[in-house]
């Protein structure tokens, strides 16, 4: 079994729809959370950080932890086609700066269609 | 400073070949990660430098590469004699210390043909 497991998609949805987005995980230990997004022929851009379990809102993203379900979500609200990327969930065990330690799930593409 | 800057941004090379990638970060960033990343794979962490140390390398990282980063700034990463099963985008990342954001370049896709 994979430390982080996430559904490579793809997903398409119409534009204006909510999107839900899920990894989960087998280390307990994890507790630095992430949600980076990757535009085609891009490298990642961090959209979402948070630590331990608890929600998490900036605009129209919504970062959700749930650590006794071992499983965190990402919520886009009023989708965009300019949403349309892969989205790449990252955890970590140990202190914030410890990225090399960082364990990515292998991304889901989403497509949000006009 | 406009982010993280990675070039050449796409090579194509025949196997056996040498090929090398040059990564500069922001400027105010001490920390610098090579990560590589295949077709539907996450990142996967190749090796990490703070300042010009390089203080670890993944086991994914075969004799065939070596990275530098000779004065705390830019730095390059080589491969030798160079594999189909290297072909893959090379990424670079910059970070400040103790914090989770990783800031990446737009990475350079390598092809061997």
């Amino acid at each position: 079994q994979k430390e982080v497991e996430q559904d490579p998609g793809p997903l398409s949805v119409p534009e204006g729809a909510i999107v839900s987005l899920n990894c989960t995980y087998s280390n307990s230990a994890f507790q630095y959370f992430m949600w980076y997004r990757q535009y085609s022929r891009k490298g990642p851009e961090l959209l979402m950080y948070t630590y331990s379990s608890g929600n998490k809102e900036d605009g129209r993203f919504t970062a959700q932890v749930d650590k006794s379900s071992k499983y965190i979500s990402l919520f886009i609200r009023d989708s965009q086609p300019s949403d349309s990327a892969t989205y790449l969930c990252a955890m970590s065990a140990n202190n914030a700066g410890n990225n090399r330690k960082l364990i990515w799930g292998l991304g889901t593409s989403l497509a949000v269609n006009p | 400073d406009t982010g993280v800057s990675q070039n050449p941004r796409h090579k194509i090379t025949k196997r056996g070949q040498n090929v090398t990638f040059r990564c500069d970060p922001i400027s105010e960033h001490n920390r610098l990660y090579w990560y590589r990343q295949t077709l539907g794979q996450g990142p996967e962490f190749l090796t990490y430098f703070q300042n010009e140390a390089q203080l670890e390398k993944s086991r994914l990282l075969s004799d065939r590469f070596s990275a530098e980063r000779p004065k705390g700034s830019f730095s390059t990463l080589e491969i030798q004699r160079t594999e189909q099963g290297d072909s893959a985008m090379y990424l670079c990342a910059s970070s400040q210390p103790n914090t989770g954001e990783l800031f990446f370049g737009e990475g350079s896709r390598l092809t061997v043909l």
